[in-house]
């Protein structure tokens, strides 16, 4: 069965700083990685996807993530954080069309 | 990209009543939709798939007598909160298969 561990309820880094958000998956069969983030009172933003091919994948405002099969491992990076940044992170993984999401983390922005 | 409705965005009722909410695919058909539940400062958790023309599929732990289901058309799934209690309150956001899938807005229901 697929599911996803996300490491870290709350992160804080100083804007400016590098952003990274850990997330593993376990998976019977070859998965599909995504990572969404969600705003206060909002609902979901796709960030970033991994489905095939290229490993290193680039989403928008500037995040990417990198598909580790060694080490079964989908983390999140940004190099340089800004206050827009501050947001509820979900780490997910599909099964059957559904998508499985991680706990979650929280991301803190320190000015 | 593909576009997913949520009507109403908030909902303020009273313990015992009942509450629809609508997920309108606005560009695009979908035969299946799924309902999440996000509590506050908690993941969102699968409750059920949609399937139109036939019975919703309930994920284990959900009360399908609770939580009807009725997806209608190939563009609408709707969500009706029976006998609403305030440990119903939470955030209630569908969303259609695509490649990341298409996720409403979410609503807000809060029940006193």
């Amino acid at each position: 069965a697929q599911s996803v561990t996300q490491l870290g309820s709350h992160v804080s880094v100083s804007e400016g700083a590098l952003v990274l958000l850990r997330c593993n998956y376990s998976s019977s069969v070859p998965p599909y990685l995504f990572w969404y983030v969600q705003y206060p009172n909002q609902g979901l933003q796709l960030l970033l996807k991994y489905t095939t091919g290229a490993t290193l994948v680039k989403g928008i405002n500037g995040f990417e993530a990198e598909f580790k099969k060694s080490e079964t491992s989908f983390h999140l990076t940004k190099p340089s954080a800004h206050m827009s940044d501050a947001a509820e992170y979900f780490c997910a993984v599909t099964l059957d069309d559904k998508i499985i999401f991680g706990k979650g983390t929280r991301l803190h922005i320190l000015p | 990209g593909a576009v997913v409705s949520q009507h109403p965005s908030w909902v303020i009722c009273k313990s015992g009543t009942s509450v629809k909410i609508e997920c309108r695919s606005l560009d695009f058909q979908a035969t299946t939709m799924f309902w999440y539940r996000q509590f506050p400062k908690q993941s969102l958790m699968l409750m059920a798939t949609s399937n139109e023309g036939s019975k919703a599929t309930y994920e284990q732990g959900v009360e399908k007598d609770k939580f009807l289901i009725n997806h209608a058309s190939l563009t609408l799934s709707t969500l009706t909160v029976t006998s609403a209690h305030p440990e119903d309150s939470s955030f209630y956001i569908c969303s259609a298969p695509g490649g990341a899938q298409y996720f409403g807005p979410g609503t807000r229901l809060l029940v006193l």
